[in-house]
């Protein structure tokens, strides 16, 4: 598989407690918000989105807030599972000429404890 | 099922040659895309492409070239002007309103 992230920011949680991963995005104009999880040697898998005219989202065990004031997107894992043990990454859409762009934060890492 | 395929998973190159990574979606999405990630790092934009026959410039262009002459498929290659292609390759694609769709990557190791 790929190799441990050592630059990646780590949250380190126990089975079974919430974790809450949280991402500082750049640009007051974008307008819509995903996070992905990507597991060791795979590519990043879309968990949740939210757009701009909201300031939360619940999926299944999933949660994601958004604080436009501070520019600031969390996602929230309920009862979080070893399973749940991978690289989380947001993402703000920004349109330009071209269309519209992902623009991806740095990602951070989540291991679950047993 | 729709997706988007790479291939191949694994991919060895030795110094000087160039390599082609293979990029196929069939969900009708007009864009794709090619990052570059490395070991502990986020993604980095090779190129993009938001419609057949055109493709644009990423931050990390240099040693690589892109084509897009099918909505369907948009190859990468790896030329020998890129000085350290050891990387894992993600391709993507999305149509206007909704985020990217990923494949399952391409780890290429030059040997």
């Amino acid at each position: 598989g790929e190799s441990v992230g050592l630059h990646l920011p780590t949250l380190s949680v126990q089975e079974g407690d919430n974790s809450i991963i949280n991402c500082a995005y750049s640009n007051s104009a974008s307008d819509y918000f995903i996070w992905y999880k990507q597991e060791s040697g795979k590519g990043p898998q879309f968990i949740i989105d939210i757009r701009s005219n909201m300031d939360k989202r619940q999926g299944q065990r999933v949660t994601v807030l958004l604080n436009k004031t501070v520019k600031h997107l969390s996602l929230q894992i309920a009862a979080t599972q070893p399973g749940d043990s991978a690289v989380y990454f947001c993402a703000e859409m920004m349109s330009n000429n071209a269309g519209n762009m992902l623009t991806f934060g740095g990602g951070t890492r989540l291991m679950v404890k047993p | 099922d729709g997706g988007i395929t790479q291939s191949p998973k694994y991919l060895f190159r030795k110094e000087g040659q160039n390599v082609t990574l293979s990029c196929e979606q069939n969900l009708n999405h007009d864009a794709m895309y090619w990052y570059r990630q490395d070991p502990g790092q986020g993604l980095r934009l090779i190129y993009y492409s938001q419609i057949v026959n055109d493709f644009q410039k990423g931050d990390i262009a240099e040693g690589y070239s892109v084509s897009r002459e099918k909505k369907e498929s948009f190859p990468l290659t790896v030329t020998s002007a890129q000085k350290n292609p050891t990387a894992f390759y993600l391709c993507a694609s999305s149509d206007t309103f909704y985020g990217y769709t990923f494949g399952s990557g391409t780890r290429l190791t030059v040997v």
